[in-house]
């Protein structure tokens, strides 16, 4: 069966530190991988989504960027947090990107 | 962009009483209506895609409607549980560039 694994859950990076969040999706082979943000008083925005190895589509312009080393791993980065990074950060994946999205536990990212 | 608005944002229901709540999108270049439960620090669960018109899902006291030629879905709880606390999401999902939200629905259940 499939899994989705995020890590860590929790986060709390002083502003101008640097960002690495890792998702890693297991059971599947070439999953559409997306990283989603909820920030406060908002819904969840997809922030970057990915059809394949090296191939990383950004929705909204921001101080974040992702990438995917291997097939089934998503990384999300940044190399100076700014105070409105802060929110809950959610990796999903699906393999049609119609049906069927599975969404990984989350990381809760308080920027200070 | 797509502009999927839910509504209400937060509701309180009684224990035992039914509710249900809306989803509206445009209703032109529809692909899947997609309705997710989310509890605080869980993943999202998907509870429903929905894509045809008309198009009515049940999953044990929960169902939902869609309409998309008005551009609109309904997602009912039938006799609410404490356990059916949770923001109810729904997103409008297409090609493989991921989905659009709604804000949610924040439900919470007095017993």
């Amino acid at each position: 069966s499939q899994t989705i694994h995020q890590w860590p859950a929790t986060l709390v990076q002083p502003v101008g530190s640097p960002l690495s969040l890792e998702c890693t999706v297991e059971g599947t082979s070439n999953p559409n991988l997306y990283w989603y943000r909820q920030a406060a008083g908002r819904g969840l925005q997809l922030l970057f989504y990915s059809v394949g190895i090296g191939q990383i589509s950004s929705e909204v312009p921001q101080n974040l960027s992702a990438s995917r080393p291997q097939d089934r791993q998503f990384i999300l980065s940044s190399k100076k947090l700014l105070l409105s990074d802060s929110g809950f950060y959610l990796c999903a994946w699906s393999s049609t990107g119609i049906y069927g999205y599975t969404f990984g536990s989350g990381t809760r990212l308080t920027v200070v | 962009i797509l502009n999927v608005e839910q509504s209400p944002q937060s509701l309180h229901v009684q224990e035992g009483d039914s509710t249900n709540f809306t989803c509206s999108f445009p209703s032109s270049n529809f692909y899947a209506l997609h309705w997710y439960r989310w509890e605080t620090a869980k993943s999202p669960e998907a509870l429903f895609v929905m894509t045809l018109n008309g198009d009515e899902k049940k999953k044990g006291r929960i169902s939902a409607t869609l309409n998309t030629k008005e551009g609109y879905s309904y997602l009912y709880i039938k006799g609410s549980q404490p356990e059916d606390s949770a923001t109810y999401l729904c997103a409008l999902g297409g090609g493989a560039d991921g989905l659009t939200f709604g804000k949610g629905t924040h439900l919470i259940i007095q017993p």
